[in-house]
């Protein structure tokens, strides 16, 4: 089982919808979540980090954490053509030494 | 905003060869890491360093591998010997804090 579960895509919607992007992972003893946005041949950008179960919102961005369900999304109010990328969920463990990542889900935006 | 620098951009190099590749981490980081995305696939951990040494290694990061922070700015990754498997993107990141900050990547191709 991957530790680190990711639909690749692509995800095609309308500008201005709401964007659900979802993950799953395996290891219960994940405790630190995040949200990287990867733009073609480029380094990923942090989006959005969390470590507890709950929402926490910056912006258009809404992350939600479920450790019971071991399920983590990422939420886009009103997507923008710009928002078009990879998208990334990453989780690490206590003590935070490296990141383990899902395969990205690409997105595209349409105006 | 302050952010992590590599280079060179792109490296092409033959199979056998010694390649470097650099990194500025972001200043005041402590911790530093290595990780390679192969076209299509995750990023995967390759290595993280503290203290002036490896604080945790995955199993690509082999022999032929090895980092060094030659100075108080510069954070390098050699590869040996490289293989034609080794062509990828290569990311260093730095941490502050749960958050690891990605530099713009290295593209390596070994022919």
């Amino acid at each position: 089982q991957k530790e680190v579960e990711q639909d690749p895509g692509p995800l095609s919607v309308p500008e201005g919808a709401i964007v659900s992007l979802n993950c799953t992972y395996s290891n219960s003893a994940f405790q630190y979540f995040m949200w990287y946005r990867q733009y073609s041949r480029k380094g990923p950008e942090l989006l959005m980090y969390t470590y507890s179960s709950g929402n926490k919102e910056d912006g258009r961005f809404t992350a939600q954490v479920d450790k019971s369900s071991k399920y983590i999304s990422l939420f886009i109010r009103d997507s923008q053509p710009s928002d078009s990328a990879t998208y990334l969920c990453a989780t690490g463990y206590p003590g935070f030494q490296k990141l383990v990542f899902g395969t990205g889900t690409r997105l595209l935006v349409s105006p | 905003e302050p952010e992590v620098t590599q280079t060179p951009s792109h490296q092409v190099t033959q199979m056998g060869q010694e390649v470097i590749l650099r990194c500025v981490p972001i200043s005041n980081h402590l911790y530093f890491y290595w990780y390679r995305q192969i076209l299509g696939q995750k990023v995967e951990f390759l290595v993280s360093f503290y203290n002036n040494e490896i604080s945790e290694k995955s199993e690509i990061f082999d022999d032929q591998f090895s980092v060094e922070r030659p100075d108080g700015s510069n954070f390098t990754l050699k590869i040996r010997s490289t293989k034609l498997e080794d062509s990828a993107m290569y990311f260093c990141a730095s941490r502050t804090g749960e958050t690891q900050y990605f530099g713009p990547g290295t593209r390596l191709l070994v022919l």
